[in-house]
Parts: structure tokens; sequence; C-alpha cells
């Protein structure tokens, strides 16, 4: 089976901008979970979708959002960018075992 | 606050020595304990994962002790290799939300030829 995939990879905004990921889960997943990465906080949980529906949701604020489409591909969308934003967004499949399977990551960089 | 703590921050270990990373949490509804390992430009990978009903389990290399009353757990690896150079994250979750992974700081494992 084809592992998570992530587009784009790499990816530079300004502040103000806003910015939307992509994540498509390994065939048959139908959860997705994103999280943040960055080399202070290091890893921080966003949000889960399943079936379409968020699920949980970690401490961000509003700005950041997702949702979920029929097939599991996910999207991820911050809005208006802050210099903190800068981060390494990892999103991460599971089926119904507890095990979670993350792709490459999309690194985002706001100027 | 940091739900899980993970320790060392940075470790050196010499080819064929052990790995040992400490990981310790606080609350008692964590019911799921994976390590993962990430190489730089990559996503974290699954290593191996262990429930608190069992207080050791071993795959290949790799050993996941467990000390529930401690609230403690710690990774192995055994006849470390320099392959093994990455980062090791320890993670919880709870049963009610069993998606939503707590991380460790992670440690940088550096195993010298």
């Amino acid at each position: 089976k084809a592992g998570v995939t992530q587009t784009p990879r790499y990816l530079i905004k300004t502040r103000g901008q806003q910015v939307t990921l992509s994540c498509s889960p390994i065939s048959g997943h139908r959860s997705v979970s994103w999280y943040q990465q960055t080399p202070g906080q290091g890893l921080q949980f966003l949000f889960e979708y399943f079936s379409e529906t968020q699920r949980n949701k970690g401490n961000f604020p509003g700005r950041f959002s997702g949702r979920q489409f029929s097939n599991s591909r996910s999207e991820m969308n911050v809005s208006t960018l802050e210099l903190g934003d800068s981060a390494l967004y990892l999103c991460a499949s599971s089926d119904t075992g507890r095990g979670q399977y993350f792709g490459p990551g999309t690194r985002l960089t706001v100027l | 606050q940091q739900q899980v703590k993970q320790s060392p921050q940075s470790l050196i270990v010499q080819k064929g020595g052990i790995s040992i990373i400490n990981c310790a949490y606080e609350n008692t509804a964590f019911d799921y304990f994976p390590w993962y390992q990430q190489f730089p430009g990559k996503g974290p990978a699954l290593l191996i994962a262990i429930r608190p009903d069992v207080s050791e389990k071993k795959e290949g290399r790799f050993t996941i002790s467990f000390n529930k009353s401690a609230k403690q757990f710690s990774l192995h690896i055994m006849d470390s290799q320099p392959g093994d150079s990455a980062t090791y994250f320890c993670a919880a979750s709870k049963r009610e939300n069993f998606n939503k992974f707590y991380f460790g700081s992670g440690t940088k494992l550096n195993v010298k030829p």
C-alpha cells in the first residue's frame, strides 16, 4: 500500500496570508490527524478527522482549521499567518487500530 | 504543561552498545504508549507500542519496558547501529481519544561507528 502523502512538501508564505495543506491517507484508513512540529514545542496535536467529522481537537487558535472529504483525504487551513506558524506540519492516518502512520510533512516558512 | 516527559535530550552510544531512552507520564487515563523514530526530512515512523497491562514488549532489537506503578516507560535499543541514529519520540494516548497523541520532547540518538 502507498503511504501517507502530503502536498506540497515545502511552502513559503508571508505574514497575513493564508495557506492550505493537503493529506492523502493510506488506502482504507478513515482517520486523519494533523500535528505541528517545531524545535521549541515539539510535536503538538492539531485535530483529528474521522468520516468527515472532527473527532478531536488540540489547543490551537481558530485560525487553524481542517476538513475531510468523503474519500478520506484531508486539508488543513491556516489563516492570517504569523511568523510563529513556521513549522513542519505532519499528517497521520490510522485504521481502526491504535497505530498512526505519518506522512513526510509540509515544511511551512512564514516570512 | 507537558503530559509526557522524555529524557535524555540527546544520547551518544558506541556501535554495539545499548541505547536507553526514558519517558514519564502523570495521567493514568493513558492506555497506549508508542515509540516513534524520525530521520531528518521524514515523518515519524511507528517503531513499537505497549499497553499498561504488559511490563515488557520486544520486537527485534527494540524493547519497551513499562512500569505502571512508577508511570514510566523506556525504549531499549540493543546492539545499536549507526543506522539507528535518529530522533526518537515517546507518546501516549487515552482510550476515549485514542488518536490524540501527546508526544515527548524527543531524544536525538547518535550511534558512533
